[in-house]
């Protein structure tokens, strides 16, 4: 059971737009930065969003993250064969003396 | 541009301490205000974040693990490692060492990551 809760998947066509949810809590998405990390099948996860809405240089404004409260959303637009992956997000947690904390993935489909 | 590369044995006997290292190349791994941190996958499952080591050396572990988890530095060899004791079964996972920047107390996330090592943990 994760701390961040994500839908365990998504799809969506070519050229869609697409977000993926991620709900929280008051001591870690309430209270911190949100990241989104992409893993494509058989490799390493990549930072995808840092501090809730930041792309890092590389990752193409087609990538969107957003922060309500206790959730985040991750948007993807003009959506690609190549986006077809597993998408985390993640949060510093303030309890049990601090810890990083991820959602449980969520597997995006490119029909 | 920084690279991790993690190392250490593919299997692991249970009960028995699991030890692996992440070396550090393209940059040195006591320059700059970074967390040097241990995530862990099971196959076919999410991201389990281990724990972290400062540049200065203080360390943050899961509160899950943090009886058995040790993470350290060794700035002459450019390396940080893991050490993970008593295992079982349930320990066998993909281990991603990773880099994280830290400017005045703010997370910028984990910008490098190693391609990770398969752990397994049988007899």
């Amino acid at each position: 059971q994760s701390v961040l809760t994500q839908p365990p998947s998504a799809s969506g066509t070519p050229g869609q737009r697409v977000t993926i949810s991620c709900s929280g809590s008051s001591s870690n998405i309430g209270s911190n930065y949100v990241y989104w990390y992409q893993q494509l099948p058989g490799t390493a996860p990549k930072l995808l969003i840092y501090r809730n809405n930041q792309r890092p240089s590389g990752v193409p404004d087609r990538f969107s993250g957003s922060k309500s409260g206790t959730s985040a959303s991750l948007a993807i637009s003009g959506l690609r064969s190549e986006d077809e992956a597993d998408y985390y997000c993640a949060a510093w947690d303030d309890s049990l003396s601090g810890r990083a904390v991820f959602g449980g993935g969520t597997q995006l489909t490119v029909l | 541009q920084v690279q991790l590369q993690e190392s250490g044995p593919g299997l692991v006997k249970p009960s028995q301490t699991l030890s692996l290292t992440c070396t550090v190349s393209g940059g040195s791994i006591s320059s700059g205000s970074y967390y040097w941190s241990w995530i862990r996958q099971p196959a076919g499952k999410g991201l389990e974040w281990i724990g972290r080591i400062y540049t200065s050396g203080s360390t943050n572990y899961n509160p899950s693990l943090k009886s058995r988890v040790t993470i350290s530095v060794d700035t002459s060899k450019n390396q940080f490692s893991l050490k993970l004791s008593s295992v079982t079964a349930a320990d066998t996972a993909v281990y991603y060492c990773a880099r994280e920047s830290v400017v005045r107390g703010v997370l910028y996330g984990m910008d490098v990551w190693g391609q990770g090592t398969t752990v397994t943990v049988s007899s």
